[in-house]
């Protein structure tokens, strides 16, 4: 079965340095990869998709991730963090194999911004 | 604007009460999905429906109800078999063949036991 792990539970940046956080999924096949984003009490914004093409990705509000086959990951990067960013962070693949095509989620990272 | 709505924002459930958490979309999307949300835990899907009047179980239905009698609305019903339902419960909207666009979500109906 697919799955998606997101290594780190909570992760502090100063505002202006660079970000990464870490996702690894399990899959066989290309998968569809996603990265959400989810403000305190909210629900989840969409921030980037993956599915074919080229690896490296743009999303919205400065973010980009990288699809790494050979080592079945998609971080996603900032390369200046905003004290807005502070949220938490959702990497989702589709369940595929053409089944329901329902999302799985990561844990989750929480992103805490020191000014 | 096109959008989820979830209603209400908090909810208050007393043992032995089944409570409803609504949802109504004006996106005209045709899969309609139900996430629970605990610290730590990232999503777990708890029901979706792909087209109307047809939804199928996910990971932890059990406890939890749904129908689907119109396109724009997926109600969730939190009965008094679910022993644990204190969480945050978010309701998403995909194109039928939309999972590749990913999900519109709504913001989320915090439910607790008192």
């Amino acid at each position: 079965a697919q799955s998606v792990t997101q290594p780190d539970i909570h992760i502090t940046v100063s505002e202006g340095a660079s970000l990464e956080l870490r996702c690894n999924y399990s899959y066989g096949a290309t998968p569809y990869l996603f990265w959400y984003v989810q403000s305190p009490g909210q629900g989840l914004q969409l921030l980037l998709k993956y599915f074919s093409g080229d690896t490296l990705v743009q999303g919205i509000k400065g973010f980009e991730a990288e699809f790494k086959r050979s080592q079945s990951s998609f971080n996603l990067r900032k390369p200046s963090v905003h004290w807005s960013d502070a949220a938490e962070y959702f990497c989702a693949v589709v369940a595929g194999g053409g089944s329901q095509g329902n999302l799985i989620f990561g844990k989750g990272t929480k992103l805490s911004v020191k000014p | 604007d096109g959008g989820i709505t979830q209603s209400p924002k908090y909810l208050f459930r007393k043992e032995g009460q089944n409570v409803t958490l609504s949802c109504e979309q004006n996106l005209n999307h045709d899969a309609m999905y139900w996430y629970r949300q605990d610290p730590g835990q990232g999503l777990r899907l708890i029901y979706y429906s792909q087209i109307v009047n047809d939804f199928q179980k996910g990971d932890i239905a059990e406890g939890y109800s749904v129908s689907r009698e119109k396109k724009e609305s997926f109600p969730l019903t939190v009965t008094s078999a679910q022993k644990n339902p204190t969480a945050f419960y978010l309701c998403a909207s995909s194109r039928f063949t939309g999972y590749v666009y990913g999900y519109t979500f709504g913001s989320g109906t915090r439910l607790t036991v008192v």
